[in-house]
């Protein structure tokens, strides 16, 4: 059972380029979520998503877009990668509200 | 959803018991009390959860104060293996869509 996976693990970009970061999850959850974590920092909500078609804006959804074109997968875009998007991003899923959320192993991401 | 407080960090001898305390006395009647931890920066883990009750399972005890202001999460016998960042958060349940919000935990660090 593979859980929650990310690609890639470590990604270093230029300022301006662009990428897209993958997680998928194959244990059929509704609830996907994308969270970002500086350094010494707890982690803050970027997007998250209720189900295919379905994806709503977190704490601090600036800079990124998302889309759920089905359950298992939720990709996060970086359109002009910046400094300040230097992070570790973790996607995470969960099968319904009220219970455990199940996390990827994150993405280690550096933006020169 | 509510604010916790928890202390920056705490030490325990292995063996012994380790008690992590987080205060959340702004909790709502619908928020529940969830623990997480981090170690070496990998995903979050989850580790337990309740509303009102005291809760156990295999990696711990939840025990929640009866006015729910605070709360302590109990691992029975430490190893080297649960030194890590623990995270108390309140979340809302059904109308937060499983939305968690991360401060920045306590350090435990085990000790031989």
């Amino acid at each position: 059972n593979a859980g929650v996976t990310q690609t890639p693990k470590f990604r270093i970009l230029k300022i301006g380029q662009s990428m897209t970061l993958q997680c998928a999850q194959d244990m059929n959850h509704n609830y996907m979520y994308w969270y970002r974590q500086d350094p010494g920092m707890g982690l803050k909500l970027i997007y998250y998503s209720v189900g295919a078609g379905i994806t709503d804006k977190g704490e601090v959804p600036n800079g990124y877009n998302v889309s759920r074109s089905t359950t298992e997968d939720f990709p996060l875009r970086l359109e002009l990668a910046a400094p300040s998007q230097t992070s570790v991003y973790f996607c995470a899923s969960s099968p319904v509200v009220n219970t455990e959320a199940f996390f990827g192993q994150g993405t280690r991401l550096t933006v020169v | 959803d509510a604010k916790t407080t928890q202390p920056t960090s705490m030490d325990c001898a292995e063996g012994r018991a380790a008690n992590l305390p987080c205060n959340h006395s702004t909790i709502s009647g619908n928020e529940y009390v969830y623990w997480y931890r981090q170690i070496h920066s990998q995903g979050p883990q989850y580790i337990i959860h309740g509303l009102k009750n005291n809760e156990t399972n295999e990696m711990a005890s939840l025990i929640i104060t009866e006015d729910r202001k605070s709360s302590t999460l109990i691992l029975p016998h430490a190893t080297l293996r649960d030194t890590a960042v623990y995270y108390c958060i309140v979340e809302k349940g059904g109308t937060s869509y499983g939305k968690l919000t991360f401060g920045q935990g306590t350090i435990l660090t085990v000790h031989p």
